[in-house]
């Protein structure tokens, strides 16, 4: 069974820091892996799409990486602002379908101005 | 382009009331799924649909639990009676496939996902 940890649960930091949140998975066998970001009350919007085919991905100061050997993904946040406050969750996608989808728990990340 | 739209946005009832969530996904979309999310528990995958027909809904908790797909624009999310345990957001999701000259081509798995139901049961 797929298991995702997010390290750490939470973190605050002065803005204009850069950070890394970190995704764990169990099982090296994903189709890809997506980075999620959760504002209080509201939905998961989409960051990121890491497909297993690929090491990475960027997008604006946004850069996530996918190492499948040893089941680690990281988010990189650079010159982080109080806007990027928010939960990130990672979602692994296996190849054996989507009712395997398995998300992280997330990271709560509190950029202080 | 809209996206993934989920009503109502809030519920708040009583214990053995009827409750309906209602999802439209993105249009062309031909996953559809159903999530809950609690602190304790995270997100669960309640049951997700495919071309309208439900694949997988091992992760209906109970019988008082029941989800349709009508047509490829309009889901329910039912819950009947409604307990206080089952206070929580619920979340709708979509995904496509990429096809063309009929054959599938790809499949990123990319889920989009509506701004959720959130519900509370007295």
């Amino acid at each position: 069974k797929q298991e995702v940890t997010q390290i750490p649960a939470a973190l605050s930091v002065p803005e204009g820091e850069n950070l890394v949140l970190n995704c764990s998975f169990t099982d090296s066998a994903i189709y890809n892996l997506q980075w999620f970001r959760q504002d209080p009350g509201k939905g998961l919007t989409s960051l990121l799409l890491i497909q297993s085919s690929q090491r990475e991905q960027t997008s604006g100061r946004l850069n996530a990486s996918l190492d499948k050997s040893s089941g680690r993904s990281t988010l990189y946040i650079a010159a982080s602002q109080p806007g990027d406050s928010a939960t990130y969750l990672c979602a692994v996608i296996p190849s054996g379908g989507y009712q395997k989808v398995t998300f992280g728990i997330g990271t709560k990340l509190q950029v202080i101005p | 382009d809209a996206g993934v739209i989920q009503s109502p946005r809030h519920e708040v009832t009583e214990m053995g009331q009827e409750v309906t969530l209602r999802c439209k996904p993105i249009s062309g979309h031909d996953y559809l799924f159903w999530y809950r999310q609690t602190m304790m528990r995270g997100l669960e995958l309640l049951i997700y649909f495919n071309n309208n027909v439900p694949i997988d809904d091992s992760g209906m908790p109970e019988d008082r639990f029941s989800a349709k797909m009508p047509n490829a624009s309009f889901s329910t999310l039912k819950i009947q009676p409604s307990e206080p345990r089952d206070s929580a957001v619920y979340f709708c999701a979509s995904s496509f496939r990429w096809r063309g000259r009929g054959r599938l081509i790809g499949n990123t798995g990319e889920l989009f996902f509506g701004e959720g139901s959130r519900l509370t049961v007295l």
